[in-house]
Parts: structure tokens; C-alpha cells; sequence
């Protein structure tokens, strides 16, 4: 089984950049998967941010779309989220995940809170 | 996008119920669907993938079906592990989308 493990700040400064790492361990990012990020603001439901496969290929949420950006290091067998110009309203419990095409998430991170406040 | 709407978003049961949550997708989604559980604090855990399949680890008293727009998640026989929040998603189309949730808690 896949492990993933999310890392970053916890607390980003208003109009700031969240910055956050997914390390894979256990398999290759660089099997037939995509690795995506889902967040969830406290007390409400999921919300599927976008996804990355090991070619570098993406695909965003379109209301994130324009300050989202995911990235993959297959070096570090690892891949990384950063979304700008945030928000409160962009506080969340950020979740990666292993992803199968047409399937679901089979495994995921056990998620990190960050907290946008000045 | 396509929306996702579950129904009921609340539902409270006894052990040893039977219950049903739908989910209802605004366009044809084909079996592109699938069912998570989520406890407080902890990450989704998959349940069923493509509408019916069962994940391998998971309990045989869950099952799914459908196809197109509405698709059910049937719990046979309630377990105290069971009550939590259960979501669907669709992936059939970008971007993906989650239902809002059903909580489903002790009676």
C-alpha cells in the first residue's frame, strides 16, 4: 500500500502563497497513477483541487484554475501543490492522494490544516 | 461541472438497520462514480469504485449500484463503525466533483 504524507506551513499570511509537499512512499510516482489534491474547510465537504501525472501532464479545478499550480519531482518521488493570492476562504484541510483514472482515490495523506490569518 | 447531489444529507439509524443514500449527477456520468467514508479527523477511505465495486478490505454489508444519474449506496446491516460521513464522486469529467455528504449518526 501506498503511503503519502503531506508537509508545509500551517499558517499562511493573507494574499500570501500556500506552499505544499506530498511524499510517496511505499511506490513510485511514477506507476500508471495521478496524485491530486482535495481540500476541506472545517465542517464542510471535499472539494477535488486538481491533479498531476508523473509526465508533468495536469489538470486543475477551473475555479482554482488560475492560481493553482501542481508539480511532480521524480527525483524525490514527491509532488507539490502551491496556490496563491489566498484567502480565508482558503483555509482548509489539504489532502494528496493516489488517484486511478475513472476510479477513485485509493490512498491518501492523512491531511494538514492550513490556517490563512494575518 | 457536474453536480453531485446526495440525498439524505442527514440520517440517523440504529445498528443493525439497513439503509440507502442516493446520489443524483446532473448529466449521464456512465459508472464513473464512487463512495468514500470519512470519520471526524481522518481522511476519506474508499469504499466502492466504478458505482459497484467493493475496495478490496472492505466490509461485504456495503454495496453500490446504478449507473448514469443516480447511483445508491446500501449499507446492509449497520455496525457502531459505520456511522460517519460518506461522499460520492464523479469521475467521469473535469473537474471532478464530491456530493455535499451524508452524515449518518447514531438513534
Amino acid at each position: 500500500q501506498v503511503q503519502l504524507q503531506e508537509s508545509g506551513p500551517g499558517l499562511v499570511k493573507p494574499s500570501g502563497t500556500l506552499s505544499l509537499t506530498c511524499a510517496v512512499s511505499g511506490g513510485s510516482i511514477s506507476s500508471s497513477n495521478w496524485w491530486s489534491w482535495v481540500r476541506q474547510p472545517p465542517g464542510k465537504g471535499l472539494e477535488w483541487i486538481g491533479e498531476i501525472y508523473h509526465s508533468g501532464s495536469t489538470n486543475y479545478n477551473p475555479s482554482l484554475k488560475s492560481r493553482v499550480t501542481i508539480s511532480v519531482d521524480k527525483s524525490k518521488n514527491q509532488f507539490s501543490l502551491k496556490l496563491s493570492s489566498v484567502t480565508a476562504a482558503d483555509t482548509a484541510v489539504y489532502y494528496c492522494a493516489r488517484e486511478e483514472k475513472h476510479s477513485g482515490s485509493y490512498d491518501w495523506g492523512q491531511g494538514t490544516l492550513v490556517t490563512v490569518s494575518s | 461541472d457536474i453536480q453531485l447531489t446526495q440525498s439524505p444529507s442527514f440520517l440517523s439509524a440504529s445498528v443493525g438497520d439497513r439503509v440507502t443514500i442516493t446520489c443524483r449527477a446532473s448529466q449521464g456520468i456512465s459508472s464513473y462514480l464512487a463512495w468514500y467514508q470519512q470519520k471526524p479527523g481522518k481522511a476519506p477511505k474508499l469504499l466502492i469504485y466504478a458505482a459497484s465495486t467493493l475496495q478490496s478490505g472492505v466490509p461485504s454489508r456495503f454495496s453500490g449500484s446504478g449507473s448514469g444519474t443516480e447511483f445508491t449506496l446500501t449499507i446492509s446491516s449497520l455496525q457502531p463503525e459505520d456511522f460517519a460521513t460518506y461522499y460520492c464522486q464523479q469521475l467521469n469529467s473535469y473537474p471532478l466533483t464530491f456530493g455535499q455528504g451524508t452524515k449518518l449518526e447514531i438513534k
